[in-house]
């Protein structure tokens, strides 16, 4: 089965920029989705489709996708950035959708 | 709004039975796909169940394939999931959400989540 492979966390100062990966063969053929999870909370889809971004996310989220590497990129990050970030693709070959293992960032 | 309402979690014995429910209502129910998303205590987020448009077409994980069943009734908008067999595994909260296109799309609303715990 397809996997997505993350970091398991990233720690970033206030106003700096937080860089989070998701590997996968050929990710780049597929389309991503992002989502973030406050504690106690539901997840909230940030970006979908690689690089599109859900009315009421701040412009300062975004996403890549290219080769085996998708990326969530969080300028100017905020306090109330702190979650947990999971990527998610649709694999074709099994028609199952699969998750990354989740990232917690950490804002210093 | 999109409102997306599960119930029916609790408590259950291994090998026991259990059926969730999730109440939609905000949008057009027949028009999006459905999903199940589960998460373990402390675990991250693992994609459960979905459904198509009118329910001829079901998706499911390996972890579960056999044992639940996935389901929905339009004229009443909302989702089921039959989970039968059940393991100490299968302990998470449970998410219902709506599938933002047909499959593959995005999980665009979710509900707030209903644990299901099984122990002996």
């Amino acid at each position: 089965s397809y996997v997505l492979t993350q970091s398991p966390s990233v720690s970033v100062a206030p106003g700096q920029t937080a860089t989070i990966t998701c590997g996968g063969n050929n990710i780049g053929g597929k389309s991503v989705h992002w989502y973030q999870q406050k504690p106690g909370q539901a997840p909230v889809v940030v970006i979908y489709d690689d690089i599109d971004r859900p009315s009421g996310i701040p412009e300062r989220f975004s996403g890549s996708n290219s080769v085996n590497t998708a990326t969530l990129t969080i300028s100017k990050v905020e306090v109330g950035d702190e979650a947990d970030y999971y990527c998610q693709v649709w694999d074709t070959i099994s028609d199952q959708y699969v998750f990354g293992s989740g990232t917690e960032v950490t804002v210093l | 709004q999109v409102q997306l309402v599960e119930s029916g979690g609790g408590l259950v014995k291994p090998g026991g039975s259990l059926r969730l429910s999730c109440a939609a209502s905000g949008f057009t129910f027949r028009d999006y796909y459905m999903t199940w998303i589960r998460q373990a205590p402390g675990k991250g987020l693992e994609w459960v169940s979905s459904i198509s448009f009118t329910g001829t077409t079901m998706y499911y994980a390996d972890s579960v394939k056999g044992r639940f069943t996935i389901s929905r009734d339009n004229a009443k908008n909302s989702l089921y999931l039959q989970m039968n067999s059940l393991r100490a595994a299968d302990t998470a909260v449970y998410y219902c959400a709506r599938v933002s296109t047909d499959r593959g799309g995005e999980f665009d609303d979710w509900g707030q989540g209903m644990l299901v715990a099984v122990s002996s």
